[in-house]
């Protein structure tokens, strides 16, 4: 399996614009979730999905934020529009679940570094 | 709410044992995991304990008390790659475990 794919790895953007992050789970994966990590707030939750649902979207910070799960295999958070304190890194993990795996781990993506200017 | 406290910084040399503690408090405490970061790479996960006592992954061990909300990740024969942040995790009642809240991370930084 190739784990979890982001894309892309570096976005830099202006403020005002439009940012669309990517994620592929890995497949057979029930749990998607999407973390941003900062040096002052760590890793902090924003949403996750299980089977394709938004079960917590209470991390969202803002209206500016929105995320999908059209299908098992692929996910979007969308920030729009941007402003420089959504410089973050953000990274998507995906998790077979509590019944399936014998040690609940996560499996994270590589990250997309965000750069708003 | 919950909330995890681990302290932000350690140092030790090559070759030593360091000892990472992590303190919780959580409703419905489910399990404690450990993921370690090297800089500017992901998280990977390490341990998950959910019963007390400890856990041995070669060089890594994994501790849990759940009596004293406690738990901690030792490092046996550092060696210099270690350098790195390690975060522990808690799975708790909130979405019937499926969800991790991590702690602020440990910064292991190992000398030669």
């Amino acid at each position: 399996d190739a784990g979890v794919i982001q894309s892309p790895r570096h976005e830099v953007t202006e403020m005002g614009q439009e940012v669309t992050l990517r994620c592929k789970p890995i497949s057979g994966h029930d749990y998607l979730f999407w973390y941003r990590q900062t040096m002052m707030r760590g890793l902090e939750l924003l949403i996750y999905f299980n089977n394709n649902v938004p079960i917590d979207d209470s991390g969202m910070p803002e209206d500016r934020f929105s995320a999908k799960m059209p299908n098992a295999s692929f996910s979007t958070l969308k920030i729009q529009p941007s402003e420089p304190r959504d410089s973050a890194v953000y990274f998507c993990a995906s998790s077979p679940g509590v019944g399936a795996a014998p040690n609940y781990g996560y499996t994270f993506g590589s990250g997309t570094r965000l750069t708003v200017v | 709410g919950q909330s995890l406290e681990q302290p932000s910084e350690v140092t030790a040399v090559e070759g030593a044992i360091v000892q990472i503690n992590c303190t919780y408090q959580t409703s419905g405490f489910y399990g404690l995991s450990w993921y370690q970061q090297h800089d500017g790479g992901a998280p990977t996960f390490l341990s998950y304990n959910a019963l007390d006592g400890l856990e041995e992954t070669g060089r890594f061990s994994s501790f849990l008390s759940r009596s004293d909300s406690y738990g901690y990740l030792l490092l046996q024969e550092l060696q210099m790659k270690d350098s790195a942040s390690y975060f522990c995790a808690v799975r708790d009642l909130r979405n019937a475990g499926n969800m991790l809240t991590f702690g602020g991370g440990t910064r292991l930084m190992v000398k030669p």
